[in-house]
């Protein structure tokens, strides 16, 4: 079974810093990783995706995220935070074949707020 | 390419009424999952389907169901409704059943079960 851990169920952080939102992830075989972002009432849009390509993905928005899967983890990062990056993030992870198909799993949400 | 759309954006419905929800997605996507978020829960996959068959079922009660159509289109029927239920129902589209599962999604329809 599959299954996804965010630490930090809220992050704060002040506009041109770091932001790191963490994933863990726990799954039976290879594992394909997504973030998405949820902005207030709208659906989810797709940040980057780990399909075992190279480690180090880079998404949308000056995103990027590192599989490390000796610590079973897909954290998201972007090295300036911007105000518009204010939202819901979601890390999620899907598998291959058999009854995985069309499912995604995912964590709880980090809700990432940007102060001035 | 227009997105996945999902009909009606909001709904209302009191406890004991049945509700249905469509979703278009992306023209020559042929796989649609269903997922509800609630701030409880977060996430939760409903089920998918793929070429008018439900591949593959989220831990729900028989209440929910849904249907594929022939031009991929695809509603999602809630009967009995329960205060529960009140949730953000959001619809994924993906080309095929293919690798990596990458889904895009729709805004949502939010229920309301009063």
């Amino acid at each position: 079974a599959q299954s996804v851990t965010q630490l930090g169920s809220h992050v704060s952080v002040s506009e041109g810093a770091l932001v790191l939102l963490r994933c863990n992830y726990s799954s039976s075989v290879p594992p394909y990783l997504f973030w998405y972002v949820q902005y207030p009432n709208q659906g989810l849009q797709l940040l980057l995706k780990y399909t075992s390509a190279a480690t180090l993905v880079k998404g949308i928005n000056g995103f990027e995220a590192e599989f490390k899967k000796s610590e079973t983890s897909f954290h998201l990062t972007k090295p300036s935070a911007h105000m518009s990056d204010a939202a819901e993030y979601f890390c999620a992870v899907s598998e291959s074949g058999g009854t995985s198909y069309g499912k995604l799993t995912f964590g709880q949400g980090t809700i990432l707020t940007v102060h001035p | 390419k227009a997105g996945v759309t999902q009909t009606p954006r909001y709904l209302i419905k009191t406890r004991g009424q049945q509700v249905t929800l469509s979703c278009s997605p992306i023209s020559g996507h042929r796989s649609v999952s269903w997922y509800q978020q609630t701030p409880g829960q977060g996430l939760q996959f409903l089920f998918e389907y793929f070429s008018e068959t439900q591949r593959n079922k989220g831990n729900f009660p028989g209440r929910f169901s849904g249907r594929q159509f022939s031009n991929s289109r695809s509603e999602m029927n809630v009967s009995t409704l329960e205060l529960g239920d009140s949730a953000l129902y959001l619809c994924a589209s993906s080309r095929d059943r293919g690798t990596y599962n990458e889904q895009f999604f729709g805004p949502g329809t939010r229920l309301t079960v009063l």
